[in-house]
């Protein structure tokens, strides 16, 4: 347990669906990251907010819009997504520009058929 | 943008072997970490290092900052050892941009 939760823990979804992954911290951390893992290959910092404002957005499609309602909470919408898309997605929460750790949940393993 | 290389790419090592990592970044950070990922895709946080060394068990690692690079030493691998590790830093002028390395697959065999 790292105190960054994510669920679910494993999604299969049709091209056409919508669905939403979602992160929680319990680490008071003022920062929170979407990180996207194609298989067998380092990971791919999507998105970065920073008290709740969105500080980085990396090149991503939108099809994957992000949205984080409060420190504690952030979540990914994911809409029309492409087979290609299928990764671990990972979330992760830190503090002060790396002045505290940061941590990761366990991820959502998507699989888009 | 910042380039974080990690080697060698693959090592294979006999349980209790010793075995060396090594991180190059190219532009100057605010820290670093090393993580393990295990075959779950778990990602376990193995050292917090933006300089100096640490111990941990039969891990340690180093940052020499100034030098851009961090080594992770492994002494007397076990199987459980077997994974991916990463480095990852943060950058010094975006401080909130945790970039990280291209990992190095470890197989440790009986």
């Amino acid at each position: 347990e790292t105190g960054v939760t994510q669920t679910p823990r494993h999604l299969v979804m049709g091209m056409t669906n919508k669905k939403s992954l979602k992160c929680e911290q319990h680490l008071g951390h003022n920062a929170m990251y979407w990180y996207k893992q194609s298989a067998k290959k380092p990971l791919e910092l999507m998105f970065v907010y920073s008290l709740e404002e969105r500080v980085e957005n990396n090149s991503v499609p939108s099809r994957f819009s992000p949205e984080c309602p409060n420190s504690s909470h952030l979540f990914l919408h994911l809409h029309t997504l492409q087979p290609e898309d299928s990764a671990l997605y990972l979330c992760a929460s830190s503090s002060d520009g790396g002045r505290t750790e940061a941590f990761f949940g366990q991820g959502t393993r998507l699989t888009v058929v | 943008g910042i380039q974080v290389e990690q080697s060698p790419p693959d090592l294979i090592l006999q349980e209790g072997a010793n075995s060396t990592l090594r991180c190059n970044f190219s532009d100057s950070v605010n820290n670093l970490q090393w993580f393990h990922q295990n075959p779950w895709g778990q990602l376990i946080n193995l050292f917090y290092i933006p300089s100096g060394t640490k111990q941990n068990g039969r891990l340690s690692a180093t940052t020499v900052a100034t030098e851009r690079y961090s080594l992770l030493y492994i002494s007397s691998s076990q199987t459980t050892d077997s994974g991916v590790y990463f480095c990852a830093v943060f950058l010094s002028y975006n401080t909130d941009k945790l970039i990280f390395g291209t990992g190095t697959r470890l197989q440790v065999f009986p």
